[in-house]
């Protein structure tokens, strides 16, 4: 089965800075990888999609790698802002129709 | 609106008591997820549907958990007998095409089973 590991589980930074999220999976036979944003007790909001064959996906502030020969994700955040203050989250998708999801990182961006 | 659309955003409910929840996918999505999430954890899969069809259920869903998706558009989601540990953040992702494309999920419905 498919394990998903964020690092950090928290992250505190002040605003303006560039920070750097991480994920990890098991299995690297994946279809693609999907980073989200949640706000407190919302829904997710998806970020970037990275198919298997990209290495990189960007969209405004926010650039999302893979590596996935050796499991890896990175999302990074240009620039924080206080309003970037949300958990994230990645999933990846394998065979089959089910994405796995880690436990999320806590971004808190202090103005 | 187009996004994916979950009803209702919150639920208390007393032990026992039948529950349904409610989920418009995007106009046009083939693809309907339901996903569990529980609070500090990240969402667990429970079904997916391709049009109509339940291709694929978790085994977190058990028979007191049902699905449905009657005429491939808007999804409901049943808990029976509902026990404590059932609160939770449901929630509903929609995509279309293929397994490579971008799913969609809604603002989620919050039960509280007391």
């Amino acid at each position: 089965k498919q394990e998903v590991t964020q690092i950090p589980a928290a992250l505190s930074v002040p605003e303006g800075e560039n920070l750097v999220l991480n994920c990890s999976f098991t299995d690297s036979a994946i279809y693609n990888l999907q980073w989200f944003r949640q706000d407190p007790g919302k829904g997710l909001t998806s970020l970037l999609l990275i198919q298997s064959s990209q290495r990189e996906q960007t969209s405004g502030r926010l650039n999302a790698s893979l590596d996935k020969s050796s499991g890896r994700s990175t999302l990074y955040i240009a620039a924080s802002q206080p309003g970037d203050s949300a958990t994230y989250l990645c999933a990846v998708r394998n065979t089959g129709n089910q994405f796995y999801f880690g436990t999320g990182t806590s971004l808190t961006v202090i103005p | 609106d187009t996004g994916v659309s979950q009803n209702p955003r919150h639920k208390i409910t007393k032990r026992g008591q039948n529950v349904t929840f409610r989920c418009d996918p995007i106009s046009e999505h083939n693809r309907l997820y339901w996903y569990r999430q529980t609070l500090g954890q990240g969402p667990e899969f429970l079904t997916y549907f391709q049009n109509e069809a339940q291709l694929e259920k978790s085994r977190l869903l058990s028979d007191r958990f049902s699905a449905e998706r009657p005429k491939g558009s808007f999804s409901t989601l049943e808990i029976q007998r509902t026990e404590q540990g059932d609160s939770a953040m449901y929630l509903c992702a929609s995509s279309f095409g293929s397994v490579n494309t971008e799913a969609f999920f809604g603002q989620g419905t919050r039960l509280t089973v007391v």
